[in-house]
């Protein structure tokens, strides 16, 4: 079946702008995360969704950044006021249930110019 | 806080040689060890898992086994490819929906 999808794959952007990071998860798996992974890192976490309510935001770096999962299925990043220090890649995953087995996507890449 | 480290890259083998990649991790309690693995181009894949001490992980010729006695999850491959040259993110799971990555370390192999 079909995997974890994000879009788009790359957004380069100006310091300052706004932008909206997209995941699709795979069908029927409940949990869903964020992730950014920054050039010669490991994964950072950003927020964990358990259908539709965000279960744990504790690695959102600022109120600049805020995700929602309205259905409990696509769910959206958004960064308000973009800084250069944003740019990473975003990784989203999924996985079948809570503590299940994290499945991620190809990411997108941010720039901020 | 719960963490994770792994040895520093990169790391480069001639085809059929030995790797060992080190994993070593500090939590409260015992977490879910996993190794993934980034290919050139490609997402974060599940190479293997390991849920409890004394677990051996395996898949596609690697192994890891979890040692709660040195905090430990040791990558293993008796005999690299040339296609296994990626990067392998040791990673921690211990409660909550978030896993605790390592850096990464590159592995290069070379024919």
């Amino acid at each position: 079946g079909a995997g974890v999808s994000q879009t788009p794959s790359n957004k380069v952007t100006e310091k300052g702008k706004y932008v909206e990071l997209r995941c699709d998860p795979i069908s029927g798996h409940t949990a869903l995360y964020w992730y950014r992974q920054s050039l010669g890192q490991g994964p950072e976490f950003l927020i964990y969704f358990q259908g539709t309510g965000a279960a744990d935001d504790s690695g959102l770096p600022n109120d600049r950044f805020f995700a929602v999962r309205p259905e409990g299925s696509v769910s959206t990043l958004k960064i308000q006021r973009t800084e250069r220090g944003d740019s990473a890649v975003y990784l989203c995953a999924s996985s079948l249930t809570e503590r299940g087995t994290q499945y991620f996507g190809p990411g997108t890449r941010l720039t901020v110019l | 806080g719960d963490s994770v480290t792994q040895m520093e890259g990169p790391v480069t083998l001639s085809e059929e040689a030995f790797l060992t990649i080190n994993c070593t991790y500090t939590a409260t309690g015992y977490p879910s060890l996993f190794w993934y693995v980034q290919y050139p181009g490609e997402g974060l894949q599940l190479l293997l898992k390991a849920t409890k001490a004394d677990d051996k992980g395996s898949n596609k010729g690697f192994e890891a086994t979890y040692r709660k006695e040195t905090t430990s999850f040791h990558l293993e491959k008796g005999s690299v490819q040339v296609s296994d040259s990626a990067v392998y993110f040791c990673a921690s799971y211990n409660q909550g929906g978030k896993l605790i990555f390592g850096q990464g370390t590159e592995l290069s192999v070379k024919p």
